[in-house]
């Protein structure tokens, strides 16, 4: 059974990036199966992008990449604003294919953007 | 982009209950392609269902999915104290994958 594992909460000034990472456990990890969906303070969910494809709000600001070696997937977000402060969540799509339902979760990582 | 509407934007009900959430699409979705989400306080969303009407694992069968083109229900069948909870619809046969603005089933 695969479970995605998060790294830690962030606090950055507005103006940086973040990266974060969800490392993929059990099962097999394809670099294709990582997406990442955020959501604000009480707020809905807002898909991001995976390694094939991104949200185009986020294109110009958001990287996502993966290492299969390692079993690592990044989400890089740049130019933050407080608009960024949100749980960002990775989530294993089903089967590796980008227009599929998302069925593992990773906990999530806060990111707190604060001057 | 593909706009999912939820209805209502919240639930009171009482265990035992019968809960009928909503999901309206801006254009026609095939229903191969919606999911359900259910997420706790401090929680990730978990997958419930998938292809509008499958039970993801583990998902006991008193939630059931139903619809079509661009209306989507999601029912519970006899509301279990677990679950009290905030649902989401998502799409993901068109970019970029779209969820609903959810609706919180809560305890009257």
């Amino acid at each position: 059974q695969v479970q995605l594992v998060q790294s830690g909460a962030e606090v950055k000034k507005p103006g940086s990036s973040v990266k974060v990472s969800c490392e993929a456990s059990g099962g097999i990890f394809s670099t294709s199966a990582i997406t990442w969906v955020r959501q604000a303070p009480g707020q809905g969910l807002e898909w991001m992008g995976g390694t094939t494809k991104n949200a185009e709000k986020f294109q110009d600001r958001v990287t996502i990449t993966a290492d299969e070696s390692t079993r690592t997937a990044y989400m890089e977000l740049s130019s933050l604003t407080s608009e960024d402060t949100a749980v960002y969540y990775c989530a294993r799509v089903y089967g590796g294919d980008f227009f599929n339902y998302m069925d593992v979760w990773g906990k999530g990582t806060t990111v707190i953007v604060s001057s | 982009e593909i706009v999912l509407t939820q209805s209502p934007g919240t639930l009171s009900l009482s265990p035992g209950d019968r809960a009928t959430l909503s999901c309206g699409a801006s254009h026609s979705v095939s229903s191969s392609f919606i999911a359900w989400y259910q997420q706790k306080p401090g929680q990730a969303p978990r997958l419930l269902m998938y292809g509008t009407t499958n039970r993801a694992t583990g998902i006991p069968d008193r939630f059931r999915g139903s619809g079509s083109e661009t209306e989507f229900t999601l029912t519970i069948t006899r509301l279990e104290p677990e679950d009290f909870a905030v649902y989401y619809c998502q799409q993901y046969g068109y970019s970029p994958l779209t969820f609903g603005g959810g609706t919180k089933v809560e305890i009257k």
